[in-house]
C-alpha cells in the first residue's frame, strides 16, 4: 500500500465548474498537508498548505483536511483554463523535512 | 530574484555513461533537496543537503548515485553508469530553513537514458 494515494484522473471539466481533488494517506503522524500545482514541463508550485485538520481558503481554492479519516481535498471554484495542470498532494510529519507526494491528478478545464 | 535554477533542462545519456545534474538554490537558501519523479508516480525524496554536508540520503539508491553541495557553486546530483530505469525528471528544491513555506522547486532536469 502506498503511503499517499491520490485519485488518478484525468479530470476534464468545463470552464466555471468546481474541481474536486482528493488524497488519502496511511501515516497518522502526518501533520502538514500541501497541494502543489505542476504545469507541463515545470516544477511543482506550492498552492496551499494546512496544519492538522480543518479548512483553509485562498481565493478560488479551498483545502480541507480530515485527519480522523486520513483524507484531504482541494476544491477549485469557478475553474479557468489556466487552472489546467497536474495537482499533487503532499504531506509530512512535524519533525520531518521530507515530503510524501501523491502521484498527481491531471486537470483540464475546457473553455 | 531568480528562483531555483536547474540545468540542463534535458539530458540524454547512453547506458553506462555518467549524468551530472546541477542545482543552484535561491539566493539566501542554504538547504537543498533532490526529488525524482518517475512516469505516473509522485515525487520521491532522494537527498537533503546543506552547504558541504549531506544531512539525509535515505532516498538515494546505494549504488551509482551521489550528491554534493560544495561551499562554492551549485549542488550536483551525479549518476554513474546510467541505466534505462534512471530515466526520470529530477527536481531540486531549496529553502532558507526546514519550514515548508520556503520550499521552492526548480523546473527540473529530464534525464533520458537510451
Amino acid at each position: 500500500q502506498k503511503e499517499v494515494e491520490q485519485d488518478p484522473g484525468p479530470l476534464s471539466v468545463p470552464e466555471g465548474a468546481i474541481v474536486s481533488l482528493n488524497c488519502t494517506y496511511s501515516n497518522s503522524a502526518f501533520q502538514y498537508f500541501m497541494w502543489y500545482r505542476q504545469y507541463s514541463r515545470k516544477g511543482p508550485e506550492l498552492l496551499m498548505y494546512t496544519y492538522s485538520s480543518g479548512n483553509k481558503e485562498d481565493g478560488r481554492f479551498t483545502a480541507q483536511v480530515d485527519k480522523s479519516s486520513k483524507y484531504i481535498s482541494l476544491f477549485i471554484r469557478d475553474s479557468q483554463p489556466s487552472d489546467s495542470a497536474t495537482y499533487l498532494c503532499a504531506m509530512r510529519t512535524s519533525n520531518d523535512y521530507k515530503l510524501s507526494f501523491g502521484a498527481g491528478t491531471t486537470v483540464t478545464v475546457r473553455a | 530574484n531568480a528562483g531555483v535554477m536547474q540545468n540542463p533542462r534535458h539530458l540524454v545519456r547512453r547506458r553506462g555513461q555518467e549524468a551530472r545534474l546541477r542545482c543552484s538554490p535561491m539566493k539566501g537558501h542554504s538547504h537543498v533537496y533532490w526529488y525524482r519523479q518517475l512516469p505516473e508516480e509522485g515525487l520521491k525524496f532522494m537527498v537533503y543537503l546543506q552547504k558541504e554536508n549531506i544531512i539525509d540520503e535515505s532516498g538515494m539508491p546505494k549504488e551509482r548515485f551521489s550528491a554534493e553541495f560544495p561551499k562554492e557553486g551549485p549542488s550536483i546530483l551525479r549518476i554513474q553508469q546510467v541505466v534505462r530505469g534512471d530515466s526520470a525528471a529530477y527536481f531540486c528544491a531549496s529553502s532558507p530553513g526546514t519550514g515548508i513555506d520556503g520550499y521552492t522547486f526548480g523546473s527540473g532536469t529530464r534525464l533520458t537514458v537510451v
